[in-house]
């Protein structure tokens, strides 16, 4: 069973749609995360949920706007996208310790 | 807030040969200190955590890192590297809460035969 799963695992799309990531994590953990990796591997958190609350936006644009609908799933909609939005996008969760990381989306905008 | 710095962006080394990684932060406050492994097209899995006790933490595939505080440093190192071990490693910090983690650029492992 995989801990924490991401759909899709690759996603392209035109500038200007509107798109979503899902997330699941069957660990039982509280806290789950979205980081976006660009095209330099560099990791920047932008959401951050404590039992289905958000407790920290990193000034991510409002296009971006996650969704808990129970501490288990945290999905990821994205409007109008951009072609600066392409990216890997990870899910993750932790239960008060290291993040478990998903395998990640690779968005591609065109 | 917190910084973390890897100081080599890509760090070439042959089988078998020694390896050091190293990870520098910047904190007011007392932190919790990690290395990931990412291989091609995957995603990040744990090595390693300090969180407290001993300061020199064993992690798996055989690496280890050292927690000095004084230093503001979480180096980590292998003895001897394989092929395998390809990849990049990726330094974090986080807060007693885990509300977030803060990532360092990444240092791309390359392990040449």
């Amino acid at each position: 069973d995989t801990a924490v799963s991401q759909t899709p695992k690759y996603l392209v799309t035109q500038m200007g749609n509107d798109k979503s990531i899902k997330c699941e994590q069957n660990l039982g953990h509280d806290t789950m995360y979205w980081y976006k990796q660009d095209s330099k591997k560099f990791l920047k958190i932008m959401f951050s949920y404590n039992n289905k609350e958000l407790i920290i936006n990193e000034t991510v644009p409002n296009r971006f706007s996650p969704k808990s609908p129970d501490k288990a799933h945290l999905n990821l909609h994205i409007n109008s996208l951009e072609l600066g939005d392409s990216a890997v996008y990870f899910c993750a969760s932790s239960q008060g310790g290291p993040g478990t990381f998903g395998s990640g989306t690779r968005l591609t905008v065109v | 807030a917190q910084s973390v710095t890897q100081l080599d962006s890509q760090v070439p080394v042959f089988e078998e040969a020694p390896v050091e990684l190293r990870c520098n932060y910047s904190s007011s406050v007392s932190v919790y200190l990690f290395w990931y492994v990412q291989y091609p097209n995957q995603g990040l899995q744990l090595l390693l955590k300090y969180l407290s006790g001993s300061t020199l933490v064993k992690g798996i595939n055989g690496f280890e890192a050292e927690f000095n505080k004084s230093q503001t440093s979480f180096h980590l190192r292998k003895p001897s590297v394989h092929i395998s071990d390809t990849a990049e490693y990726f330094c974090a910090v986080s807060r007693d809460n885990f509300n977030k983690f803060y990532f360092g650029s990444g240092t791309k492992l390359n392990v040449k035969p």
